[in-house]
């Protein structure tokens, strides 16, 4: 059985580029969430992808964007990069029901 | 008041000491509760879900009151090992929309010395 995989593992960007991180949650796991954690905090949820559609969003702007594929990976895209979005952001899969989430590695993002 | 809060120590512990980690949660309505590890620079690890009448896994003891909405976590016989922050993580059913969000809290970092 495969684990949430995530890449890149690290990126920097230069603030105003757009970004575009990637996921692929473990197998039979029609639920992802994205988070973001930065420094010294625990992560914040962003939102969550049910079977392709967005099935609930945290509090961040519309330049953050998301996506899921009919094999469940998905994709977070941020426009229009700020400095605090330097963060760790992380992907996390679950069977869709109230347990527990699989995280991924995470991708470090530096925006400079 | 954060959804979820928690004490950022650091616990600087001995090996072989008890420690024990305190949460609280502002959202009654939430229906499930986790301990989450996780390692310098690493993602989080599930530790252990929280249980209405308290569940052991070990040395670790999680414990639940909801009518307190508060979470502890209890390590015994601590490990150089254990050190890491233990993040209080609460599942969002109740804030509406997505069921499985994770609320999470700042964590505590523990730092077992030799």
């Amino acid at each position: 059985e495969t684990g949430v995989t995530q890449s890149p593992t690290h990126l920097i960007k230069t603030r105003g580029q757009q970004v575009t991180l990637r996921c692929s949650s473990q197998s039979g796991h029609n639920t992802v969430s994205w988070y973001q954690q930065a420094l010294g905090q625990g992560p914040q949820f962003i939102f969550q992808y049910y079977r392709e559609e967005e099935n609930g969003r945290g509090n961040f702007p519309p330049r953050f964007s998301g996506l899921q594929f009919p094999n469940y990976s998905s994709e977070l895209n941020v426009n229009a990069l700020e400095l605090d979005d330097s963060a760790l952001y992380l992907c996390a899969s679950s069977p869709g029901t109230l347990y527990g989430y699989t995280f991924g590695s995470g991708t470090r993002l530096t925006v400079v | 008041r954060k959804e979820v809060e928690q004490d950022p120590g650091p616990f600087n512990v001995p090996e072989g000491a008890t420690v024990a980690f305190n949460c609280t949660y502002s959202n009654s309505a939430s229906q499930s509760f986790f301990w989450y590890r996780q390692d310098c620079r690493k993602e989080p690890k599930l530790l252990m879900s929280v249980y209405s009448s308290g569940n052991e896994d070990g040395r670790f003891t999680a414990q639940l009151n909801r009518a307190s909405q508060y979470i502890s976590l209890l390590i015994r016989d601590s490990k150089l090992s254990d050190s890491a922050t233990y993040l209080c993580v609460v599942n969002g059913r109740g804030y509406g929309g997505a069921t499985n969000k994770l609320i999470f809290g700042t964590g505590t970092l523990l730092a077992v010395q030799p």
